[in-house]
Formats: C-alpha cells, sequence, structure tokens
C-alpha cells in the first residue's frame, strides 16, 4: 500500500497559520476517523499531537488543530512559532487493520 | 511515565537474523496494542507491524511480510521484532511504540538502529 500522500514542504512566518494536508482513500482515511498526526524533531521519536482526527492529547497547544474531509486530513497550525519548525506526519487505520503513514512534511518557520 | 526502551540492533550482513526486543513500563502492558515503525536514515516513518494486546492479532507491512514477525511476552512486559532474511533496505532506526484505546500510536520510544550491509 503506498504511503499517504503529504507535500514535501510548507513555510510561514512566526504568527501565521500553515494547513498541511494529507490525502488517502476509502479504505484508510476517508472510511475511518482514525487520522492522526506527529511532530518530529530532528534526532528525537515522534510526538503525537492529534488522534481520532480532531484531539488533542494533554499538553499539546490548542494552537494544533485538524479535521477531515472525504480522503483528505488537513492539520493546522495557527501563531506559528519557532519551535514548531519540525516535520510533521500523518497515519491513518486502514481497511487491513494495518496503520499507513504519509511521506512527511518538512515545516520551515520564517 | 510510559517508557519504551529498544535493544538489539545492529550491523547484521545481508540474508541473516536479528531480534529486537522492547521492554516497556509505566502502563498496563497487556492492555494495549503494541507497534514496530522504523525509519530509514533521512526518509519518512514507516509502519513495520503491530501485535494486539493478547498477541492473538499480529499485522505485518507487505514490505517485511514472511521475513518478520512480531510477539510479546506480557510476563515480561517486552515485545518483540523477529527479522529473518534482512536486507539492505531494511537498514533504518526501528522504534517500539504503544497504542492508545482507539487504533492512535501514543508513545514511542527512542529506537534501535539496524544496519544491515556486507
Amino acid at each position: 500500500q503506498s504511503a499517504l500522500t503529504q507535500p514535501a514542504s510548507v513555510s510561514g512566518s512566526p504568527g501565521q497559520s500553515i494547513t498541511i494536508s494529507c490525502t488517502g482513500t476509502s479504505s484508510d482515511i476517508g472510511g475511518y476517523n482514525y487520522v492522526s498526526w506527529y511532530q518530529q524533531h530532528p534526532g528525537q521519536a515522534p510526538k503525537l499531537m492529534i488522534y481520532d482526527v480532531s484531539n488533542r492529547p494533554s499538553g499539546v497547544p490548542e494552537r494544533f488543530s485538524a479535521s477531515k474531509s472525504g480522503n483528505t486530513a488537513s492539520l493546522t497550525i495557527s501563531g506559528l512559532q519557532a519551535e514548531d519548525e519540525a516535520d510533521y506526519y500523518c497515519s491513518s487505520y486502514t481497511s487491513s487493520n494495518t496503520r499507513i503513514f504519509g511521506g512527511g512534511t518538512k515545516l520551515t518557520v520564517l | 511515565q510510559v517508557q519504551l526502551v529498544e535493544s538489539g540492533g545492529g550491523v547484521v550482513q545481508p540474508g541473516r537474523s536479528l531480534r529486537l526486543s522492547c521492554v516497556a513500563s509505566g502502563f498496563t502492558f497487556n492492555t494495549h496494542g503494541m507497534h514496530w515503525v522504523r525509519q530509514a536514515p533521512g526518509k519518512g516513518l514507516e509502519w513495520v507491524a503491530a501485535i494486539s494486546y493478547d498477541g492473538s492479532d499480529k499485522y505485518c507491512a507487505d514490505s517485511v511480510k514472511d521475513r518478520f514477525s512480531i510477539s510479546r511476552d506480557n510476563s515480561k512486559n517486552t515485545l518483540y521484532l523477529q527479522m529473518n532474511g534482512l536486507r539492505a533496505e531494511d537498514t533504518a532506526l526501528y522504534y517500539c511504540a504503544k497504542d492508545r484505546s482507539t487504533p492512535a500510536i501514543e508513545s514511542w520510544g527512542q529506537g534501535t538502529l539496524v544496519t544491515v550491509s556486507s
């Protein structure tokens, strides 16, 4: 199964908002409300930022929000901060009871 | 707090085998599904395998099916990944990870590096 499709890179200035898209199929994103998003800084393990499409774990800033429409999920970061610069990955549960990740998006804060 | 500590990585020749281990603490291990996820150098995350809380259900990515197998010992709070017939493309940092109550990986170890090279 091919990876979910994410843009390779996005950028924004401090204080601005950015959105990262994640496109799959009806066998993954479109079929289940089990999309999650991860942040990964260089040399570190990934960190869960969003689960079940739009829920934030305790400790994740409200600036991070997410949604889903059809086969596409989106992560929005409002009020960009320098510390948000990282790689972001989406992931979905699939009809085969497996998981699939997106290719990753590098966020640059200008 | 949740701790996942992987071990067993190293340099191995193509075609050989390796077994990774992950010792879990800080949560009730036998009530959570577990995963292995890998990341090749400079590349993205790739889901490898998952196992249900009691070990009765196991799933593997097509890329490793018939070569890798996942298992767990709930009496030892330990997750395993048996890797056979290793290939150069299996070179990666292998993460042990814990599921939430819903299908989302919520905790990650720091990873163990596997390098397949002659």
